[in-house]
């Protein structure tokens, strides 16, 4: 099977631009997460996915956002960036949610100038 | 926040000596997972380990979990320089929190040849 693949995998941006990434989970995966990661803050969830509807969301501000399509891809939205978010962002997927092993994309390096 | 100490945050061991890392969290949890990340890439998913279980083995991984102590260790026998990475253990937060991984802030190992 195809792992998790993430698009476009280096972006660079100017502040105050907006900006889509996109997750394609394994196939029969229906559960998809984002995490951010920063040398600062390390590793931290953004939010979840099943079914096409958020089941969690991490302590970010509304400028994230996220959607989940029916093949069960997933896209997050970062609107007015800043430069505090450049980072790694990572996108996971897994069969259903808890209890479950979660299988990592190579991720989207964003930076933002 | 992050739910998870680990230590050491950095170890530099020689090829075919042993490494172990430990990881702390805080609160109830259903499975502890290991990650590994190669230089800024995305996470490797190593083992996952449940509540319920205290030992777990993969080739030349072995990983404990007390939960009575809230704490893991993950160890690499004979190791290798391919075996340079960070390492991060990552847990859910109960029954109620889905996908949502909370990961400690990694231990650094670099295996010299």
């Amino acid at each position: 099977k195809a792992g998790v693949t993430q698009t476009p995998r280096y972006l660079i941006k100017t502040r105050g631009q907006q900006v889509t990434l996109s997750c394609s989970p394994i196939s029969g995966h229906r559960s998809v997460s984002w995490y951010q990661q920063t040398p600062g803050q390390g590793l931290q969830f953004l939010f979840e996915y099943f079914s096409e509807t958020q089941r969690n969301k991490g302590n970010f501000p509304g400028r994230f956002s996220g959607r989940q399509f029916s093949n069960s891809r997933s896209e997050m939205n970062v609107s007015t960036l800043e430069l505090g978010d450049s980072a790694l962002y990572l996108c996971a997927s897994s069969l259903a949610p808890g209890k479950e092993t979660q299988y990592f994309g190579p991720g989207t390096r964003l930076l933002v100038l | 926040s992050q739910q998870g100490e680990e230590d050491p945050q950095a170890l530099s061991i020689q090829e075919g000596e042993n490494a172990t890392m430990n990881c702390s969290y805080k609160t109830s949890i259903n499975n502890l997972q290991w990650y590994r990340q190669n230089s800024g890439r995305g996470l490797v998913h190593l083992i996952l380990i449940r509540s319920n279980e205290r030992e777990k083995h993969s080739g030349r991984l072995r990983v404990t979990l007390d939960t009575s102590k809230k704490s893991s260790s993950l160890l690499i026998t004979a190791s290798r320089a391919a075996d340079t990475a960070s390492y991060f253990c990552a847990t859910d937060a109960g029954d109620n929190a889905g996908n949502m991984l909370t990961f400690g802030g990694g231990t650094r190992l670099m295996v010299k040849p």
